[in-house]
């Protein structure tokens, strides 16, 4: 029963390089999120995905792109890294949004 | 936009005592959803608790309980006898689908439980 799978767990980039971080469920589950967890600023909404093909923003969404091509997987690519962008990052999924989300165990970035 | 507010930053308790956590937040919708998350040092993410907006019956999960007050905007969590183990980040949380379909955070509340 694995929930919510995300790689990698740690990564170093430099900047200007680009990577694209894994998320994948396998609950069926047609609702995906991605979010940023910063010190002292609590977890923020990067994009959604409400189903295979559809994505939208969220609140932070710049620097970041996402597909979804099939219902388990929901990949977040940074095109050109940062520093800004070191954070933590938390892929989640719920079957509908107001029964609360599964979060994966995340993945803590930094870019030097 | 839908805000989250957490006013303490970190509270303390002793063990077996009970402690509220407070959040309010800021909505113009009707249909709405809250949730309180705990993220404990490993950084998992752990749902605690959920509420929907149009029952009036607050939820209770074991120890945990909150106390919803729609007209107040106000989702407070209560937590019973308290132990070790739920030392932690709290994070209450938001959902409308109205908008952007995924939670509004607040920005947390540290749990100390002293022994």
């Amino acid at each position: 029963n694995a929930g919510v799978t995300q790689t990698p767990k740690f990564q170093v980039l430099k900047t200007g390089q680009s990577m694209t971080l894994q998320c994948a469920q396998d609950m069926n589950h047609e609702y995906m999120s991605w979010y940023r967890q910063d010190p002292g600023m609590g977890l923020r909404l990067i994009h959604y995905s409400v189903g295979a093909g559809i994505t939208d923003q969220g609140e932070v969404p710049n620097g970041y792109n996402v597909s979804r091509s099939t219902t388990e997987d929901f990949p977040l690519r940074l095109l050109s890294a940062a520093p800004s962008q070191t954070s933590v990052y938390f892929c989640a999924s719920s079957r509908q949004g107001g029964y609360g989300y599964t979060f994966g165990s995340g993945t803590r970035l930094t870019v030097v | 936009a839908q805000t989250v507010t957490q006013s303490q930053p970190e509270m303390s308790v002793q063990e077996a005592e009970t402690v509220t956590l407070s959040c309010t937040y800021d909505t113009s919708e009707s249909d709405y959803y809250l949730f309180w998350y705990k993220q404990p040092p490993s950084r998992q993410m752990i749902l605690v608790i959920r509420q929907e907006a149009y029952k009036q019956q607050n939820a209770t999960e074991n120890r945990f309980s909150v106390n919803f007050q729609k007209a107040a905007k106000s989702f407070s969590l209560k937590i019973s006898d308290s132990q070790l183990g739920d030392a932690a980040m709290y994070f209450c949380a938001y959902y409308s689908g109205g908008g952007a379909d995924g939670l509004t955070f607040g920005k947390g509340t540290h749990l100390i439980i002293q022994p």
